[in-house]
């Protein structure tokens, strides 16, 4: 089975600090994902990384930046959080290769709040 | 813009009965459809997908969905829900040749006993 874990469920955060989500995935997939998710609004896209340094962003990639050194890593980095950041954030993970079918596994989220 | 409609922001249904949770996506040449469902406190986990071919597709759970080219939608129904159903359930669409898949707002299922 693909496992896709992420570093803590829960977290909570001041405004001003800089927060690190990390995400872990065990099926050797090219393409990493973060999402965040908020009620009434599904979920958003803020990048994705389809090979280890590359990166693109994704629909909200403001106040957000991120990092993959290796190939099954990939974090999420809050500079400077702040509250409009509280929500919930889930990875996913897939095989490369665009041009085909390959479905986004799911990691269980963190919930990140900000105070 | 590349966007997925779902209707109905939330679902009451008993137990037992029948359920169709909409889902309308904008048109593309070459487009895949998917359902994911999100239980409590937990991930996404795929439901069901339509790549190509036939147009019913079936998925876990008792859940199909139909594809639907000329009215751009793919319903997901189930014929009989359990307690066990209560989710929410998110479709979304990617194009063939994109890495992104774009998601509906959610659709919050609640089975009342």
């Amino acid at each position: 089975d693909v496992k896709v874990t992420q570093s803590s469920r829960y977290l909570v955060k001041r405004t001003g600090e800089k927060v690190f989500l990390e995400c872990v995935q065990d099926m050797d997939h090219e393409n990493m994902f973060w999402y965040r998710q908020d009620p009434g609004l599904g979920l958003r896209l803020i990048y994705f990384s389809y090979d280890v340094k590359m990166k693109e962003k994704g629909d909200i990639p403001e106040g957000y930046s991120v990092s993959r050194e290796k190939k099954e890593r990939f974090s999420l980095i809050l500079e400077s959080a702040s509250t409009n950041q509280t929500s919930m954030y889930l990875c996913a993970s897939s095989l490369g290769l665009a041009g085909s079918y390959n479905e986004q596994f799911f990691g269980p989220g963190t919930r990140l709040t900000v105070l | 813009a590349q966007s997925v409609t779902q209707l109905d922001s939330q679902v009451p249904v008993f137990e037992e009965a029948p359920v169709e949770l909409r889902c309308n996506y904008s048109s593309s040449v070459s487009v895949y459809l998917f359902w994911y469902v999100q239980y409590p406190n937990q991930g996404l986990q795929l439901l069901l997908k339509y790549l190509s071919g036939s147009t019913l597709v079936k998925g876990i759970n008792g859940f199909e969905a139909e594809f639907n080219k000329s009215q751009t939608s793919f319903h997901l129904r189930k014929p009989s829900v359990h307690i066990s159903d209560t989710a929410e359930y998110f479709c979304a669409r990617r194009e063939a040749g994109s890495y992104q898949l774009t998601f509906g707002k959610g659709t919050k299922l609640s089975v009342i006993p």
